[in-house]
């Protein structure tokens, strides 16, 4: 089937305004991670959902990032007052429902590249 | 939280040769290791990951070995080739404060690896 996907690509936006960045898991996979990497840098976690809930938001950097999840589908990332150490690029993964003792392998989206100018 | 350092953070080879990343972690809870290969502007790809009940996986050229007294785990790629080219990260699975594991991943720092013809 297909694969994780993100929307959009790529976005630039101006500094003070509000963003909001899209994921599509794989169908049947419960468990959706949103990471921030900056350039050349490693992935750094955000927020993590299982199902619509949000058990683990300890990744979020400020108030101004948020995130939500319709069912276990589409999740939307937003950050508002964008700033300009906000730029990177946006990574989404999926996995199977995460479980006492049972890890799952996570897959990417391509990722959105955020440019605050 | 876990944190996870990994060296070397470039590494030059020639083609044939054999590649070893190191990566050590800090949570002894941490039982999922998976390691990432990303191309220049491409999302992560699982390439191999080892689970803490084993020592070591090997699948064709790509090897991890795991060390989970010492808290290390490494990769080991042999008779590199140029297509082998890419930044490496390695992962851990983390707790939040509680001690309760989301499969949250915690990345290394990446390893620039570069083979040449």
């Amino acid at each position: 089937g297909a694969g994780v996907s993100q929307s959009p690509s790529n976005k630039v936006t101006e500094k003070g305004k509000d963003v909001e960045l899209r994921c599509d898991p794989i169908s049947g996979h419960t468990a959706l991670y949103w990471y921030r990497q900056r350039l050349g840098q490693g992935l750094e976690f955000l927020i993590y959902f299982q199902g619509n809930s949000a058990p683990d938001k300890s990744g979020l950097p400020s108030d101004r990032f948020s995130a939500e999840r319709t069912g276990e589908s589409v999740s939307t990332l937003t950050i508002q007052r964008t700033q300009q150490e906000d730029s990177a690029v946006y990574l989404c993964a999926s996995s199977l429902r995460v479980s006492t003792g049972a890890t799952y392998e996570q897959y990417f989206g391509p990722g959105t590249r955020l440019t605050v100018t | 939280g876990e944190n996870v350092e990994q060296h070397p953070s470039t590494l030059s080879v020639q083609e044939g040769d054999s590649a070893v990343i190191k990566c050590t972690y800090s949570d002894s809870a941490s039982n999922y290791f998976p390691w990432y290969k990303q191309e220049l502007g491409k999302r992560p790809q699982l390439i191999i990951d080892i689970r803490s009940n084993v020592g070591e996986k090997k699948d064709q050229r790509i090897a991890v070995t795991l060390n989970k007294t010492a808290k290390h785990f490494s990769l080991h790629i042999t008779e590199t080739q140029p297509e082998d080219s890419a930044v490496y990260f390695c992962a851990a699975v983390g707790s939040n404060a509680g001690g309760t594991s989301y499969g949250k991943l915690t990345f290394g720092q990446g390893t620039i690896l570069t083979v040449h013809p």
